[in-house]
């Protein structure tokens, strides 16, 4: 049973660039949620996805926006990077409602140059 | 707005020492609180959680955690670490009733010496 699977694992990109990150929730979970953990921080909510529709948001400007796709999967998109966004961006699944823990995906370690 | 603060960034302790991390969180209502553990090089996985009933909380591990509400804390404990429990540990807090955005607080980063 795959857990929370998420693409790349590693990518580099220079300021002014665009990036997409994926991610395909735990088998049976049907709500996604994306954190940015930078260095030495905790993660923090960007977004969560629920029936391919932002449902919360964290304090994070539209420069971040998301997808979520009928098979459950998502997808992260950061517009006009900054150094700043350099970062670990973790993908969480759960299943809607049903009081269960979050999985974490290993997230996609993103260095912008 | 909910918010969590861990009192200690880095700990260093020797094997068989007992650990207490500390952990306290702003908010009003009724939350769900966790403590989740990322080791060297894998993923965040859930300790312990308190959703409701009995605050003392035992998790994996041997780790376990009681919540206090009057003192709206939350503090992991252990009575004897081992060399494998070196890793950051994060302390969370959501509304309880809802699944949706998770508060993290800072970290602390444990480094158990052999």
């Amino acid at each position: 049973d795959a857990g929370v699977t998420q693409s790349p694992t590693h990518l580099i990109k220079t300021r002014g660039q665009q990036v997409t990150l994926r991610c395909s929730p735990k088998s049976g979970h049907d709500t996604v949620s994306w954190y940015q953990q930078a260095l030495g921080q905790g993660p923090q909510f960007i977004f969560q996805y629920y029936e391919e529709e932002e449902r919360q948001r964290g304090n994070f400007p539209d420069r971040f926006s998301g997808h979520q796709f009928p098979n459950y999967s998502s997808e992260l998109n950061v517009n006009a990077l900054l150094l700043g966004d350099s970062a670990l961006y973790l993908c969480a699944s759960l299943k809607h409602q049903a009081n269960e823990k979050l999985f974490f995906g290993s997230g996609t370690q993103l260095s912008v140059l | 707005a909910q918010s969590v603060s861990q009192h200690n960034h880095h700990v260093i302790l020797s094997e068989a020492a007992s650990l207490e991390l500390g952990c306290n969180y702003s908010y009003g209502g009724t939350v769900n609180l966790f403590w989740y553990v990322q080791y060297p090089g894998q993923h965040l996985q859930l300790l312990l959680k308190y959703f409701s009933g009995d605050p003392l909380v035992k998790g994996i591990k041997g780790f376990e955690a009681e919540f206090i509400k009057s003192k709206f804390s939350f503090n992991l404990r252990k009575p004897s670490v081992q060399w494998s429990d070196t890793a950051e540990y994060f302390c969370a807090v959501n509304v309880h009733g809802r699944d949706d955005k998770i508060i993290f607080g800072k970290g602390t980063r444990l480094h158990i010496l052999p």
